[in-house]
């Protein structure tokens, strides 16, 4: 009964490569984020979506495409990966209607993704 | 655009000694949220403070929201190893009908015996 969830949680692959991290909150919630946690700890907001419709993005090089199918479900697909982007990537949910919402942001476990 | 900063970067107390973050923003904000992340795992939402000069309490914990509400602090007071992890306040920034939180630079808590 995990509120938000991702998968997979570890991702080692080469550079170059394409790959796809997804979440899914079961909370009912309106807005969907992915986070990006660097190696030194700083969290940084890449997208969110309200109701499938994005609401923020960030610089995020455009190698990132996020797409959420319905409002539980917000999926990352990266292409070319490169070694700057390995990172912790974490989905996160909150109530509200995006924009207005003041509700406390819930997280997934994270996934670890490194570049060789 | 918005910064948000947290001194200290690290701090290594040993148990029972107490512990104080602070978050500072660059911007007017809204409101504030702290977030607790332990070792290996994700951010946990702590509290949230709306009003200028609030101050809420959880436990050992105090949250305190500045007067000109850019800024704020958490204390733990007598830490002990299970407060171990990092602590990120998130300031949001309203602009028209739109707002953003923006997460501080955290702060790295060590407590040893």
């Amino acid at each position: 009964d995990t509120a938000v969830s991702q998968t997979p949680k570890y991702l080692v692959t080469q550079m170059g490569n394409d790959k796809s991290i997804k979440c899914e909150q079961n909370l009912g919630h309106d807005t969907m984020y992915w986070y990006k946690q660097d190696s030194k700890k700083f969290l940084k907001i890449m997208f969110s979506y309200n109701n499938k419709e994005l609401i923020i993005n960030e610089t995020v090089p455009n190698r990132f495409s996020p797409k959420s199918p319905d409002k539980a479900h917000l999926n990352l697909h990266i292409n070319s990966l490169e070694l700057g982007d390995s990172a912790v990537y974490f989905c996160a949910s909150s109530q509200g209607k995006g924009f207005l919402s003041n509700q406390p942001q819930h997280f997934g476990d994270g996934t670890r993704l490194s570049i060789l | 655009g918005q910064q948000v900063m947290q001194i200290p970067q690290y701090q290594h107390v040993q148990e029972g000694e107490d512990f104080t973050t602070y978050c500072n923003s660059s911007t007017t904000l809204s409101n504030i949220q702290w977030y607790k992340q332990r070792p290996g795992g994700h951010p946990v939402f702590l509290i949230q403070l709306v009003k200028s000069g609030e101050v809420k309490k959880q436990k050992r914990l105090t949250f305190q929201f500045g007067e000109a509400k850019k800024n704020s602090s958490l204390h733990i007071t007598a830490t002990q190893t299970t407060d171990v992890g990092t602590y990120f306040c998130a300031g949001r920034v309203r602009t028209g009908t739109a707002s953003k939180l923006t997460f501080g630079t955290g702060t790295r808590l060590q407590v040893t015996l």
